[in-house]
């Protein structure tokens, strides 16, 4: 069954560095999101992307973050600066051009900014 | 406002049925989902409905959707000590392409 890949599965940064996250969505998806998970709390929705280019964010998207399709596979999300608060768990998902059936989404990585 | 509500915790013997319940938000979303995270692990789709369905069964999972409250429930028969996981209802806020997770309900099965 087609997955959508992440890497790395654990990150570890100190504060103030900047960080990328990669993820490989599947291949015939053509919207993909990135979320994260504070530890103990909700997924949260951060960002989606579409044709190239980003269709919807949250306010926890600030400019801090970006994210790029730099090829026709890799979907990357940059933390500039990273603060210990980035700390999460950050889910990359992909989905059809039909979102009605569900978002598939990585296995996750795990940032810890120390 | 874009709260849905789970209670946090359901504990249940093996063999027995589970029942997680949620409340959404947005009456007018047409697909709710349910996601299961296992320890360590991502959030993997376990099943939809949609809006104008009252009930969808998969396997020994049973969805029950009651639009009129706003509230959504999965079953799980003869649950399992592999069904141990954090259970998320799910819904798409209309007119966004954002997926709005609840809070999560902790499911233990004990033997």
């Amino acid at each position: 069954e087609p997955e959508v890949t992440q890497t790395p599965s654990h990150q570890v940064t100190q504060m103030g560095q900047e960080v990328i996250l990669r993820c490989v969505p599947i291949s015939n998806h053509l919207y993909f999101y990135w979320y994260r998970q504070i530890l103990g709390q909700k997924v949260e929705f951060l960002v989606s992307f579409y044709n190239n280019e980003i269709s919807e964010k949250s306010e926890i998207f600030d400019d801090q973050f970006s994210v790029e399709r730099p090829d026709g596979s890799n979907f990357t999300l940059k933390i500039r600066s990273t603060k210990l608060e980035d700390s999460a768990m950050y889910f990359c998902a992909s989905s059809e051009e039909n979102r009605n059936y569900g978002y598939t989404f990585g296995s996750g990585t795990r940032l810890t900014v120390v | 406002g874009e709260d849905v509500e789970q209670s946090l915790f359901l504990s249940v013997r093996e063999g027995d049925s589970s029942v997680i319940n949620c409340t959404y938000t947005d009456s007018s979303s047409t697909y709710l989902y349910w996601y299961k995270q296992e320890p360590g692990a991502g959030l993997q789709l376990l099943t939809y409905i949609f809006s104008n369905m009252d009930m969808k069964q998969d396997q020994r999972l049973t969805v029950l959707l009651n639009k009129k409250d706003k509230h959504l429930s999965l079953r799980i028969a003869d649950t399992q000590t592999g069904d141990s996981a954090i259970y998320f209802c799910a819904e798409i806020l209309r007119n966004t392409d954002k997926l709005i997770f609840g809070t999560g309900t902790r499911l233990q099965v004990f033997p």
